[in-house]
């Protein structure tokens, strides 16, 4: 069964730091792009960050540029999303996701299997 | 950048069709793409560029491109149907974007 389990969440204080972690099984991780998305509490989603089966591409959103790190451990079958200087308005559920990337008539990027995702909580 | 605008909330009867538009100036040279996601789950892929369904969703689910505007159709609509619908592009320098969201009621 293909299965993404997102983990590291939790309650910390502005300009603080959290790693979340997520862990792929059933499928062949080292063949994907990766990304994480997230949805503030009773609002829509907002992509985060990508990274390229290698890690040699990342890409991230504006307001998270300089402060959040994806990476990712290939042997290990784990995505990764560093993330420092945080603020009140990072609180968020962080979704793990596979992505299908490469072109047809367009480029594509689109995520087929999520997480159940991860809550993290910016708060004194 | 720009946005993906989609109408905050769409009502219909079940049984009835139901349309959910999303509408991006750089649509006419992207795909889009549809997420459903129901209350406290993760979201889940019902479209792929912008008509193409992932296998185990229902053929009543079916997607459309004209122009700026991207629609998510929904035949025969039934109670199961009522969640968050999400369209979502990407383009070539990397980024993505996921519209609003609208919320699908099945009066």
């Amino acid at each position: 069964e293909v299965q993404l389990v997102e983990s590291g969440g939790g309650l910390v204080q502005p300009g603080g730091s959290l790693r979340l972690s997520c862990a792929a099984s059933g499928f062949t991780f080292s063949s994907y792009w990766m990304s994480w998305v997230r949805q503030a509490p009773g609002k829509g989603l907002e992509w985060v960050a990508n990274i390229k089966q290698d890690g040699s591409e990342k890409y991230y959103v504006d307001s998270v540029k300089g402060r959040f790190t994806i990476s990712r451990d290939n042997a290990k079958n784990s995505l990764y999303l560093q993330m420092n200087s945080l603020r009140a308005e990072d609180t968020a559920v962080y979704y793990c996701a596979r992505a299908l990337s490469g072109y047809a008539a367009y480029y594509y990027y689109y995520m087929d299997v999520w997480g159940k995702g991860t809550t993290v909580t910016v708060s004194s | 950048s720009y946005e993906l605008t989609q109408p905050p909330s769409v009502s219909v009867s079940p049984g009835q069709t139901a349309r959910i538009t999303c509408s991006g100036d750089a649509l006419p040279k992207q795909y889009a793409y549809w997420y459903q996601q129901k209350p406290g789950q993760a979201p889940v892929l019902v479209i792929y560029k912008d008509s193409e369904r992932p296998s185990g969703i229902p053929e009543r689910f079916s997607g459309s491109s004209s122009g700026t505007t991207v629609t998510l159709t929904i035949s025969g609509v039934q109670a199961e149907d009522e969640a968050d619908y999400y369209c979502q592009s990407a383009d070539s320098s990397g980024t993505s974007r996921f519209g609003g969201g609208t919320k699908l009621t099945v009066l």
